[in-house]
């Protein structure tokens, strides 16, 4: 089983839209939870770090659920910008090195 | 944010060539920073973490004598593809956390795509 997992996608959603991202973590004992975001062939940036009381920044919350080992994201109101791909990222308990899930492929159309 | 830059963005050798990709943390010390490679539609994949001081630790299937990563100092690492090879072709990212947070967020690096012909 992978460290991290993520459904693929892609999402295609309309502007304005409400649309959720789920990510599951096999190590239990993981200690940090990210949210990033990857436009096609760029590094990725950091959108968001995943809080266990669950964090708003905007129009993004992320939360996170240690009992069933899964980070959610979700993006209201969905822009034409938000179209990328997110990327669920979780430090494992070696306290470094990231874990990456493969990304979920958003697309915002009109 | 903090901020972190590679050198070059973009590389096109001969196979058999080596390669050397710069990584440094413009605006804070890094004792530790990480090498990732990215294939197309692929996941991140960790390669090796690189300690300033002491040798880099690689992650299983990454061969140490072909990805040779030196961190000399707390704000440089660098990763030297030797004798590359069209498989190698990918793209090569970096990243660091400030000293005194190593759990915390990492910064990523632009990234170096490698083409080997």
């Amino acid at each position: 089983r992978k460290e991290v997992e993520q459904d693929p996608g892609p999402f295609n959603v309309p502007e304005g839209a409400t649309v959720a991202f789920n990510c599951t973590y096999s190590n239990s004992a993981s200690q940090s939870f990210f949210w990033y975001r990857q436009d096609c062939r760029k590094e990725p940036k950091l959108l968001m770090s995943v809080y266990s009381s669950g964090n708003e920044d905007g129009r993004f919350t992320a939360q996170l659920n240690r009992a069933s080992q899964y980070i959610s994201l979700l993006i209201r109101d969905s822009k034409l910008s938000d179209s990328a791909t997110y990327l669920c990222v979780v430090i494992g308990n070696s306290g470094y090195a990231l874990n990456f899930g493969k990304g979920t492929s958003l697309l915002v159309t009109p | 944010g903090a901020v972190v830059s590679q050198h070059p963005s973009r590389v096109i050798c001969k196979s058999g060539t080596s390669v050397k990709i710069e990584c440094r943390s413009l605006d804070f010390q890094a004792t530790t920073m990480f090498w990732y490679r990215q294939f197309p539609k692929q996941s991140l994949m960790l390669m090796a973490t690189s300690n300033e001081g002491s040798k880099a630790t690689y992650e299983q299937g990454v061969e140490k004598d072909k990805f040779l990563i030196n961190h000399a100092s707390l704000t440089l690492s660098t990763l030297t593809v030797t004798s590359a090879h069209p498989e190698d072709s990918s793209f090569y990212i970096c990243s660091a956390g400030p000293l005194s947070a190593v759990t915390d967020t990492q910064y990523f690096g632009p990234g170096t795509r490698l083409t080997v012909l």
